[in-house]
């Protein structure tokens, strides 16, 4: 089958750190990958993707790295700031998408 | 800020009511989701609808039923729900649901249900 998750619940940073968020899947067929940010009462906000034929991808402030040869995948935030506190998701898959557990990331002053 | 349009925000409903929550998206998507959420858990699929046609059905029990109108409304009709299907219901769209284009899904900010 085919399962997506996080290796840790929480991450606690202070602010202007930079913050590591891992995530793993099983699923070698996997082709595409989503990091998802849900702030407390908002539903998931897309923050970055990227295709099983890359190894990185690189946004504003953040970067997701791919390791196939592993099949893990991280999220990169860079500068942490206070309004980065959310729960990030990790979801991946090929015509469905299957999101992995979550991990609260707190972002202290 | 999200185009997918989810009312209501919040509902608050008994056992023997019938009430639907609505999601509308005008970003030309042809593909449209719900989803379950409940507290400090991933959302979880429940149905998939592309083309304005049911292709997904995650097991779910009759007592919702999905339905799309057109390609930028998507209901999802609630009937003799029980407390534990109280849960965060988000709505979702994107392009298509070919894989080779990618599925980035963009999420509403969900109808917050209470069934009591």
């Amino acid at each position: 089958g085919e399962s997506v998750g996080l290796h840790l619940p929480t991450l606690s940073v202070q602010e202007g750190d930079n913050s590591i968020i891992n995530c793993a899947y099983s699923n070698s067929a996997s082709d595409y990958f989503i990091w998802y940010k849900q702030e407390s009462g908002k539903g998931p906000q897309f923050i970055i993707d990227i295709r099983s034929n890359m190894d990185k991808r690189q946004g504003q402030r953040v970067t997701v790295l791919l390791n196939k040869t592993v099949k893990h995948l991280s999220l990169q935030i860079a500068a942490t700031q206070p309004g980065d506190s959310a729960v990030y998701f990790c979801a991946g898959g090929g015509t469905a998408l299957i999101f992995g557990k979550g991990t609260t990331l707190s972002v202290s002053s | 800020d999200t185009e997918v349009t989810q009312t209501p925000k919040h509902l608050v409903m008994g056992m023997t009511n019938k009430k639907s929550l609505k999601c509308e998206q005008h970003m030309g998507h042809r593909a449209m989701y719900w989803y379950k959420q409940k507290a400090k858990k991933p959302p979880e699929l429940m149905f998939v609808y592309s083309y304005e046609k049911l292709s997904i059905n995650e097991s779910v029990p009759s007592r919702f039923s999905p339905e799309c109108p057109n390609s930028s409304l998507l209901n999802l009709h609630l009937h003799a729900l029980q407390p534990e299907d109280s849960a965060l219901y988000l709505c979702a769209s994107s392009q298509a649901r070919d894989r080779v284009s990618g599925n980035t899904i963009y999420f509403g900010e969900g109808s917050w249900l209470t069934v009591v």
